[in-house]
């Protein structure tokens, strides 16, 4: 069955990085492009953007430049969300999606808690 | 870029029919899909395309569009359907996509 797993709850400081991972089986990952989501505690969801999971080359929504970086690892069915420089108001939840022109599966979630 | 504009919050009675609206010009060129989310939970996605279910939705769950609104339609409000919804497309202007603001549904 399609599953996408992702790592578990981060605790990091201001200033500090964070690479979560998601990882993707029961389904051929080349076919799907893998979406990032954030929501902030008691917030709506932001699409982050997305990466095409044939080529790689990722596109970032407005107000994800920058700081946030998409990556794959193809060999292990794997995209990964590395977010630098982080604020206390990088707090929320992180979600990956597959998306075939709409999010059918979705991760657990990641916990990114930043504070001193 | 585009907005999705949701009502923050309805209430339905139990068994009732209750309609969630999701604005945005982008809405005239692409459907919208529909998400819920309940506490703690990772979205679950309800409706998609012209009035399309995932395998295991309810059939109470129905979508329409027209113009710059799209529409989720509960018909038959359960308990279990007390969550935030959320609609979804793309932007008009680029390979970008958006979500709605969300809605509370509240099943009384």
């Amino acid at each position: 069955q399609v599953q996408l797993v992702q790592s578990g709850s981060e605790l990091k400081k201001p200033g500090a990085s964070v690479k979560i991972s998601c990882k993707a089986s029961g389904y051929g990952f080349s076919y799907y492009a893998v979406n990032w989501v954030r929501q902030a505690p008691g917030q709506g969801l932001e699409w982050m953007g997305w990466i095409n999971t044939n080529t790689g080359n990722p596109t970032y929504a407005q107000g994800f430049t920058g700081r946030f970086v998409f990556s794959l690892d193809t060999s292990v069915n794997t995209a990964y969300l590395q977010i630098s420089s982080l604020k206390a108001e990088d707090t929320a939840m992180y979600y990956c999606a597959r998306k075939l022109g709409l999010f059918d599966y979705w991760g657990q979630g990641t916990l990114v808690t930043v504070s001193s | 870029s585009s907005e999705l504009t949701q009502d923050p919050a309805v209430s339905v009675a139990l068994g009732q029919i209750v309609r969630i609206t999701c604005q945005g010009d982008n809405l005239r060129t692409y459907y919208a899909s529909w998400y819920q989310q309940k506490p703690g939970q990772a979205p679950v996605l309800v409706i998609y395309g012209k009035n399309l279910r995932p395998s295991g939705i309810p059939d109470r769950f129905s979508g329409s569009s027209s113009g710059n609104t799209a529409s989720l339609t509960i018909t038959g409000a359960q308990a279990e359907d007390e969550a935030d919804y959320y609609c979804n497309s793309r932007d008009n202007s680029d390979n970008h996509y958006v979500f709605g603001t969300g809605t509370k549904v509240t099943v009384l």
